[in-house]
């Protein structure tokens, strides 16, 4: 079956420092996949995806690339701000034409940013 | 336009009581998905539907769970008989009908059995 893993936290930063959480799937298809974030208090919101090998996906300064070949769609931004602390959720869902199918999520990785 | 709305935010019960949880979609969005999220843990998928047909149940943990959709807008979860490891955030999300639309994610509802 499907699966994806990351990287354990927690993971501490300090403010200006280089974010990298590694993630790599199984899959038996050809995925999209998204990382989605999770702030004290509230839901789960999509930060980025990429739906086919190569794409990059970034938003707010995060970027994630799609590799096929390593399977992996690792998490990276050059200078957190104590803003960006939250947990990070590398997910996948396979892609039929016309259909949506359910996300599989890793389990979370922690990120606090201190000043 | 609202995004997706869930309720009560917060339900505790005693260890034997059934529970319903709701969820109000994004307006427009046909699919549907009910997840579960334990303490320190990743959703887990627990059931969805596109309009009122629900086409997946595979996660529902027992046959204590139950998710309907009646009119292909609003859904309730509804836990019979629950039990303490029924303790849980249960997440709904909904996107479009379209592969490779993001799902947009409530805020959850936050149960605790006691």
């Amino acid at each position: 079956g499907n699966s994806v893993t990351q990287m354990e936290g927690p993971v501490t930063l300090s403010e200006e420092a280089f974010l990298t959480i590694n993630c790599t799937y199984t899959a038996t298809g050809y995925p999209s996949l998204f990382w989605y974030v999770q702030y004290p208090g509230e839901g789960l919101q999509l930060l980025l995806k990429a739906t086919k090998a190569d794409d990059k996906g970034s938003n707010k300064g995060f970027e994630a690339t799609y590799r096929k070949e390593t399977t992996s769609f690792h998490l990276e931004k050059g200078s957190v701000q104590v803003s960006d602390s939250a947990v990070y959720f590398c997910a996948l869902s396979e892609s039929p034409p016309g259909g949506n199918t359910p996300l599989v999520f890793g389990k979370g990785t922690r990120l606090s940013v201190i000043a | 336009g609202a995004g997706v709305s869930q309720s009560p935010r917060y339900k505790v019960a005693k260890r034997g009581q059934d529970v319903a949880l709701r969820c109000d979609p994004i307006s427009g969005h046909v699919s549907l998905f009910w997840y579960q999220q334990a303490l320190g843990q990743g959703p887990e998928f627990l059931t969805y539907f596109q309009n009122e047909a629900q086409l997946d149940k595979s996660g529902l943990p027992s046959d204590r769970f139950f998710a309907e959709r009646p009119e292909g807008s609003v859904s309730t979860l509804k836990i019979q008989r629950t039990q303490q490891e029924d303790s849980a955030v249960y997440l709904c999300a909904s996107s479009l009908a379209q592969s490779n639309q993001p799902q947009h994610f409530g805020d959850g509802t936050r149960l605790s059995i006691l």
